[in-house]
This record gives C-alpha cells, sequence and structure tokens, in this order.
C-alpha cells in the first residue's frame, strides 16, 4: 500500500529549542493530520490540514499542507519538557476510494530540561 | 464530551484464551476504525466499519481476528484463539465520514499481553 516517509525518525533536543518534521509521499494526499502519542495514551489529534498550501498553528505548533500534496511539516517552537512523545503524521490518499489513512513512523521527540 | 470509549484498558491472557476487545465511538460519528500498534510494525489498520458495515478487512490477521458492529455505538475486536504474537496495544478510531476531509479520533487503547 501507499507509505509516508517520516523524518526523523528521533529527536533528542534542549528545552527551548524549535522542532521541525515532515512527511513526505509519492502520491497526491487529500487531508494531512498530525498527531502526538505520549506513553501509554492513544493518538491525539494536533492538527487537521484541508488545502494545499494550507498552514495551521495550534498554540506552539504549526503545520503545513504541502502545495504539491505530497507532504506536510510540523514545527514546534519553544520546546518544552511535556513535548515528549511521539507525533505521527497521517494522510487520506486522493485516490482513496473510503475514508482510510496512512500514517508514518513517527517521530519520537526527547526533550532535555 | 467524551471520546471514544475502548476497555479493558489492559488485558493479560494466557495462550488459547479467548480475547473480546470493546469500543464505543463518539456520538454521531458513522465510521469506526480497529488498528494494532506494535513496535516493529507501527500502526497497522485491521478493519474498518462505515455505518455499521464493515468496508475493508484486508489488515485482519487471520481467521483468528474477528470485528463486529452491532449497532452506531458499539464494535468489539475478537482474537480467538489468542497467541503470543498478538501482544500488541489495540486502538479504535471513529471519524465523521465527511467523504474526502477524513479527520479520525483515537480511543486511548487496549494494552493486550498474551503469555
Amino acid at each position: 500500500g501507499q507509505q509516508l516517509n517520516q523524518s526523523p525518525q528521533s529527536m533528542f533536543i534542549q528545552e527551548g529549542e524549535d522542532v521541525s518534521m515532515n512527511c513526505t509521499s509519492s502520491s497526491i494526499f487529500n487531508t494531512w493530520l498530525w498527531y502526538k502519542q505520549d506513553p501509554g495514551e492513544g493518538p491525539v489529534l494536533l492538527i487537521a490540514l484541508y488545502k494545499a498550501g494550507e498552514l495551521t498553528s495550534n498554540g506552539r505548533l504549526t503545520a503545513q499542507f504541502g502545495i504539491t500534496r505530497k507532504d506536510s511539516f510540523l514545527n514546534i517552537s519553544a520546546s518544552i519538557p511535556s513535548d515528549v512523545g511521539i507525533y505521527f503524521c497521517a494522510g487520506q490518499p486522493y485516490n482513496n476510494a473510503g475514508n482510510m489513512l496512512t500514517f508514518g513512523g513517527g517521530t519520537r521527540l526527547m526533550v532535555k530540561p | 464530551d467524551a471520546g471514544v470509549i475502548q476497555s479493558p484498558r489492559h488485558e493479560v491472557t494466557e495462550m488459547g484464551q479467548e480475547v473480546t476487545l470493546r469500543c464505543k465511538p463518539i456520538s454521531g460519528h458513522n465510521s469506526l476504525f480497529w488498528y494494532r500498534q506494535t513496535m516493529m510494525r507501527g500502526l497497522e489498520l485491521l478493519i474498518y466499519f462505515n455505518n455499521n458495515v464493515p468496508i475493508d478487512d484486508s489488515g485482519m490477521p487471520e481467521d483468528r481476528f474477528s470485528a463486529k458492529m452491532p449497532n452506531a455505538s458499539f464494535s468489539t475486536l475478537k482474537i480467538q484463539p489468542s497467541e503470543p504474537r498478538d501482544s500488541a496495544v489495540y486502538f479504535c478510531a471513529s471519524s465523521a465520514a465527511s467523504g474526502s476531509y477524513e479527520t479520525q479520533y483515537f480511543g486511548p487503547g487496549t494494552r493486550l499481553l498474551v503469555l
């Protein structure tokens, strides 16, 4: 099936630093979603993007739907310890007859106080 | 507003036993998804329902796995007989199935350990 390439796989940063992660695909997507998963919990939706070029913020988080519709990025500004977790991108492929999502492999973020 | 509810949160069982996982989707959502998460394979879609009807079950590992959605507010995922390789976190997610703008909301998961 279609795959999303998410990078980096992991990041270890200092508190206060900005973070950037991205997802790319060889296929076109209708929707891009970014989730965060805390240890022992389910993925929580952070940002949803529905239009090519769309730039959306949620507090210190900003995500963009790439204009080619094949990529998306998530930025976190001024990281804090509670940003620790695994971040997943997910997309709804353009040719998806149903409403299934394709997920990236996740970016594990670690923040040093 | 209540999110997706899953039970149990943790399950430890012995190989060969039947396991039943339960999910209550968000009220008003008409699509429900069952996922499995492992370190090796990440998040895998097992099966999903639209309006209580199974649409795609190609991700169901084998005949030992079955899922039902008898009504809009309840679904089960059953494993019979369970095997150690079934140990994973099982997530249920729901969405309002808005065509081209799919947004899924996940439950807290059931952590299954098969000994």
